[in-house]
């Protein structure tokens, strides 16, 4: 069974520029997760998606974050636009349901010069 | 305010000899806790958890100890192997909230 899978792995871009990460989570997973890892740091949740409603996003910049995800499957995060404090990695992770096992894919790793 | 807290960033331990990662936490509503564990340039993956009626599961080398009154959990993987070189995360959730608040990570290195 294919685990979660996120694109790009690894993308550099200049502040103010915007960027786009993707996440297909594991077929059947009704929740899925946006995390960031700071260097350092452990995951820290930006947003929770149930299917395609975004549940909680308190945790999200919504000055310059924005997420979607469509026909409750696939979901991306954007940041438009990018500051030099977004540079981290971008964790995105699925589960069956609320209370199950969180499966993380292996992130996307920005870097904002 | 760091709910979760790993005070020890890394650890090395010879094979076959025990490994303790330790992890405290601040806020007594957790209900439930887990440990992650991840390779460079990998996502964190489930290793095991533990509820808060528990004060201890075990699942073949790894076993989660939790002391509530302490608010103290740790993890113990017996005997170490050099695959279980890795970062280990822990992590507590609030009852009633499924939002899962992580620690900064302890980094395990087992020498051969």
């Amino acid at each position: 069974e294919a685990g979660v899978v996120q694109s790009p792995r690894y993308k550099i871009i200049e502040k103010k520029q915007p960027v786009a990460f993707w996440c297909n989570p594991i077929s059947g997973h009704n929740t899925l997760y946006w995390y960031l890892q700071n260097l350092g740091q452990g995951p820290e949740l930006l947003i929770r998606y149930e299917n395609e409603e975004a549940v909680d996003d308190s945790q999200l910049p919504k000055d310059r974050f924005s997420a979607e995800r469509l026909k409750g499957v696939d979901s991306t995060l954007k940041i438009q636009p990018a500051e030099l404090g977004d540079s981290a990695v971008y964790l995105c992770a699925s589960s069956l349901s609320l209370a199950e096992t969180q499966y993380f894919g292996p992130g996307t790793r920005l870097l904002v010069l | 305010d760091q709910q979760v807290k790993q005070n020890s960033p890394s650890l090395s331990v010879q094979e076959g000899r025990i490994s303790i990662l330790n992890c405290d936490y601040t806020n007594s509503m957790f209900d439930y806790f887990l440990w992650y564990k991840k390779y460079p340039a990998e996502g964190p993956t489930f290793l095991i958890s533990i509820s808060s009626i528990k004060d201890k599961n075990e699942d073949g080398r790894f076993t989660v100890f939790l002391n509530k009154s302490a608010k103290h959990l740790s993890l113990h993987i017996v005997p170490s192997q050099p695959g279980d070189s890795a970062v280990y995360f822990c992590a507590a959730r609030g009852a009633g909230t499924y939002k899962y608040i992580f620690g900064t990570g302890t980094r395990l290195k087992v020498l051969a």
